[in-house]
């Protein structure tokens, strides 16, 4: 069964960091391309960024709001993705979820964690 | 971005009645390859998102046939043929024509 288990979350000023992780099983996760999708409190689904598979590139997108303050990477030899978040603002809390990005264009997401709260506060 | 759309916000129904939720995007998420890259997905109370549809038409593995998706170019329709209490939660469109990929505001639907 695949599964998906995000960790990291918590409190952290405006202006700190916070590294976030998810923990992947159940599938070959160095074949994978993954996701970060957010959801503010009461709100809707954002989508962050994805990483490619190190096959296809491993690169990495993100959405232009974190664009140059989160950077996502993976550790295939751990099966673990991480979203690394520096500089963070007020409008950065949500509950952030990793996804598997499946498909022939890696672009639908099948699997989703159970996500992780972040709360930037002062 | 592509800008997507959702009507209604929310919606009550009655068990065992059809229901519709509309979404719309700025651009037309046909692609060159002929197909729709429309998304559907639901979020049940207190869970994650899951995946319902694919490509504008295509249930997702274990989704009920009384699920189906339709729509052409800019205009999108999902469509609950007969509503069930377990369907209750916050549908939202996605499109994935082109980076970023774009979320609709989502449609709340409850039971009367």
């Amino acid at each position: 069964e695949m599964q998906l288990v995000e960790s990291g979350g918590g409190l952290v000023k405006p202006g700190g960091s916070l590294r976030l992780s998810c923990a992947a099983s159940g599938f070959t996760f160095n074949n994978a391309w993954m996701s970060w999708v957010r959801q503010a409190p009461g709100k809707g689904l954002e989508w962050v960024g994805r990483i490619k598979s190190k096959t296809d590139g491993g690169t990495a997108d993100y959405v232009a709001p974190v664009k140059g303050r989160f950077t996502i990477s993976r550790d295939d030899s751990k099966n673990t993705l991480h979203l690394q978040m520096n500089s963070l603002k007020t409008e950065d809390t949500a509950v952030y979820y990793c996804t598997t990005d499946s498909g022939v264009r890696r672009d639908w997401f099948d699997t989703w964690g159970q996500g992780t709260l972040v709360t930037v506060s002062s | 971005d592509v800008v997507m759309t959702q009507t209604p916000l929310s919606l009550s129904v009655t068990p065992g009645q059809p229901a519709s939720i509309s979404c719309k995007s700025s651009q037309s998420l046909l692609h060159s390859d002929g197909k729709t890259y429309l998304y559907w997905y639901l979020q049940k109370p207190g869970q994650s998102p899951q995946l319902l549809i694919y490509e504008l038409s295509n249930r997702f593995s274990g989704v009920p046939d009384r699920f189906s998706g339709s729509g052409s170019g800019t205009d999108f329709t999902l469509e609950i043929s007969r509503v069930e209490a377990e369907d209750v939660g916050v549908y939202y469109c996605m499109q994935t024509i082109q980076l970023p990929f774009t979320f609709g505001p989502g449609t709340k639907v409850d039971i009367k």
